[in-house]
């Protein structure tokens, strides 16, 4: 089935104003992904969409993508402590809806 | 802007009862609902999809028995936990696709099985 790799696992921890560059990998072929941030409640928070593995941007965040190695990342430029939380990245492939979603990268910004 | 809503936002119930929660979309025409769970140290597994004009879809390991669906407009789902036991906790997440493909996910039905 399809898979979701996710890079750093589990954790990672920066200094705030250090940049951040998470990644995902996948074991299919891509037509859109998804990067999501969870809210310590549990709600998943639309950070980026992207269909058709282009580049988007919104605010700090960026997201890049490179079908040739069926790879993307998000980047997060000048980190604060408020950016601390889990960012999990979500692949859909084929015509269907369904979501493949990594294991997340759990993300504390430190003062 | 679009919106989903899950209700209950938490429910305690007793080992062997069933409990049901209920998604809705708003402000966007959904397309497809999906219902996912995020188990305790797991990452989100999908329940089932359904899609317009198509039948519910469960993925391995879920069944309609276990958890019915109902499906029956654009923007209202529900979903029963049925004789719910202790592997069955964790975060039930609904989410919605638009036409734009992009998928909004409800804040969660946290269930806890005593």
């Amino acid at each position: 089935g399809q898979q979701v790799q996710q890079s750093p696992p589990a954790s990672l921890v920066l200094q705030e104003g250090e940049n951040a560059e998470l990644q995902c990998t996948y074991s299919t072929t891509l037509n859109s992904m998804q990067w999501f941030y969870q809210r310590p409640g549990g709600r998943l928070v639309s950070l980026l969409y992207s269909p058709s593995w282009a580049e988007q941007r919104g605010g700090r965040l960026t997201s890049s993508a490179a079908s040739n190695e069926s790879r993307s990342s998000l980047h997060i430029s000048s980190s604060q402590i408020t950016d601390s939380g889990t960012y999990l990245c979500a692949m859909a492939g084929g015509s269907n809806a369904k979501l493949t979603f990594g294991k997340g990268t759990k993300l504390s910004v430190k003062s | 802007g679009a919106l989903v809503y899950q209700y209950p936002r938490r429910t305690i119930c007793k080992s062997g009862t069933s409990m049901r929660m209920e998604c809705q979309a708003v402000g966007f025409q959904a397309t497809s609902v999906a219902w996912y769970r995020q188990s305790p140290q797991k990452t989100f597994e999908l329940i089932a999809l359904s899609t317009v004009n198509s039948a519910i879809k469960y993925e391995q390991n879920f069944t309609q028995e276990k958890f019915p669906i109902s499906h029956p407009n654009l923007s209202f789902s529900s979903m029963t936990v049925l004789n719910a036991y202790l592997e069955d906790r964790g975060l039930y997440l609904c989410g919605a696709r638009g036409p734009s493909y992009e998928q909004y996910f409800g804040p969660g039905t946290r269930l806890t099985v005593l």
